[in-house]
């Protein structure tokens, strides 16, 4: 069965750069959400997306943005890198009316972004 | 923020159940009760999850106390496989879904 797939899976950038991680859902989700897990720690949820529309906002900071397209992939774009945005960033999806639930979140392998 | 308490690691021999608990006394009425793991550095895979009832797949089992506030995940035949980070997770209205401290399972030859 098709997964959430996340690109690139591995990426290196220099502080004070820009960078884009992109994620496709599982066909027919139409929700995405975005997570970050530093080393050590646990995941973070950073924001999701209902329907090409902002639904929710976790600990995104300023210089981070997103948003899901009509075909309801999603992108992360992340500026001014500084070395602690370093950590692998999850993206996930689910199918459902806004709000869980009871549907399932299936989650992507994951983008590692060094920033050095 | 996570509203679920578990002990951070647990051991469990190889070939016997594993009993992972977690404390959810806040949850309200509509929440779900979901279980993830992470395999290092893999991306959080789903177990399992509930409202009220005992669920059972082909994975675990999920026991909701009648009042709700807590439950237990069992893993029943434990293997070197399911060494993980396991996360219990209350969903959220809306679509937020917070991963509290999780319980590290160590199973062991």
């Amino acid at each position: 069965a098709a997964g959430v797939i996340q690109s690139p899976r591995h990426l290196i950038k220099e502080k004070r750069e820009t960078a884009t991680l992109k994620c496709y859902p599982i066909p027919r989700h139409d929700t995405v959400y975005w997570y970050q897990q530093g080393p050590g720690q646990d995941p973070q949820f950073l924001i999701s997306f209902y329907e090409k529309m902002q639904s929710d906002k976790g600990s995104i900071p300023d210089r981070f943005s997103a948003q899901q397209f009509s075909d309801y992939h999603s992108e992360l774009n992340m500026s001014s890198l500084e070395l602690g945005d370093s950590a692998l960033y999850f993206c996930a999806s689910s199918l459902g009316v806004r709000g869980l639930s009871g549907n399932t979140i299936y989650f992507g392998e994951g983008s590692w972004l060094t920033v050095v | 923020d996570a509203k679920t308490t578990q002990p951070p690691s647990m051991d469990c021999a190889e070939g016997r159940a594993a009993n992972l608990p977690c404390n959810h006394s806040t949850i309200s009425g509509n929440e779900y009760v979901y279980w993830y793991r992470q395999i290092h550095s893999q991306g959080p895979q789903y177990i399992i999850h509930g409202l009220k009832n005992n669920e059972t797949n082909e994975m675990a089992s999920l026991i909701i106390t009648e009042d709700r506030k807590s439950s237990t995940l069992i893993l029943p035949h434990a293997t070197l496989r399911d060494t993980a980070v396991y996360y219990c997770i209350l969903c959220n209205t809306g679509n937020q879904f917070y991963f509290g401290t999780g319980t590290s399972l160590t199973v062991i030859p």
